[in-house]
């Protein structure tokens, strides 16, 4: 079993959707979290950073971590086919980040 | 404002081949990473750096070297080239205090993809 799990997709939505992304991770010692954007051909652009259980907002994004449930999801509102790329979650344990597979969006103009 | 500057962009070695991927940050970060992407795949780390002097193995280390002689630049060497190493390339830096986690999360450079054939 991989310490962190995402569904790869590929997740299709109309534009003006929201999107829901999700990660499930096995170890509770992970204490820092993250989601990134990478468009192809690109390297990883962060997009949110938190540290505790509850929401944070940034602009469209809302990212939600439940350290009880060993689970966190990123909201998108209102998308664009400019947010068409992979999402990755990644959270830090110690010295190592530790990365999700990632997860295929595609906004249909 | 450059972040993290990875050279070369792309590569094609024939098996058996060595190179050094470069990888140099100017924004005095302490933590410094190697990161492999398969395709299709997330990100596996090879090694990393706590600061200059020190460095560690990551999940996937083997076929692969590191020094980290300065603050700014953190080489990955491949010995003896193998098809197994044809992927992308990602180097990583953040800045992080000691039982405080990284400040800003974590920079990547661009990329350097390699083919081996």
């Amino acid at each position: 079993q991989k310490e962190v799990e995402q569904d790869p997709g590929p997740l299709s939505v109309p534009e003006g959707a929201i999107v829901s992304l999700n990660c499930t991770y096995s170890n509770s010692a992970f204490q820092y979290f993250m989601w990134y954007r990478q468009y192809s051909r690109k390297g990883p652009e962060l997009l949110m950073y938190t540290y505790s259980s509850g929401n944070k907002e940034d602009g469209r994004f809302t990212a939600q971590v439940d350290k009880s449930s060993k689970y966190i999801s990123l909201f998108i509102r209102d998308s664009q086919p400019s947010d068409s790329a992979t999402y990755l979650c990644a959270m830090i344990r110690g010295n190592m980040l530790t990365f999700g597979g990632g997860t295929r969006l595609m906004v249909k103009p | 404002n450059a972040g993290v500057t990875q050279t070369p962009k792309f590569r094609i070695l024939k098996i058996g081949q060595s190179m050094t991927l470069q990888c140099t940050q100017d924004m005095n970060h302490n933590y410094m990473y190697w990161y492999r992407q398969d395709p299709g795949m997330g990100l596996k780390l090879i090694y990393y750096s706590v600061g200059a002097g020190i460095t560690d193995k990551g999940e996937v280390p083997n076929g692969y070297n590191v020094s980290r002689s300065t603050t700014e630049d953190f080489p990955l060497r491949l010995e003896l080239a193998a098809p197994s190493q044809t992927s992308v390339y990602f180097c990583a830096s953040s800045f992080i205090l000691p039982n405080r986690g990284p400040s800003y999360g974590y920079t990547f450079g661009s990329g350097t993809r390699l083919t081996v054939v």
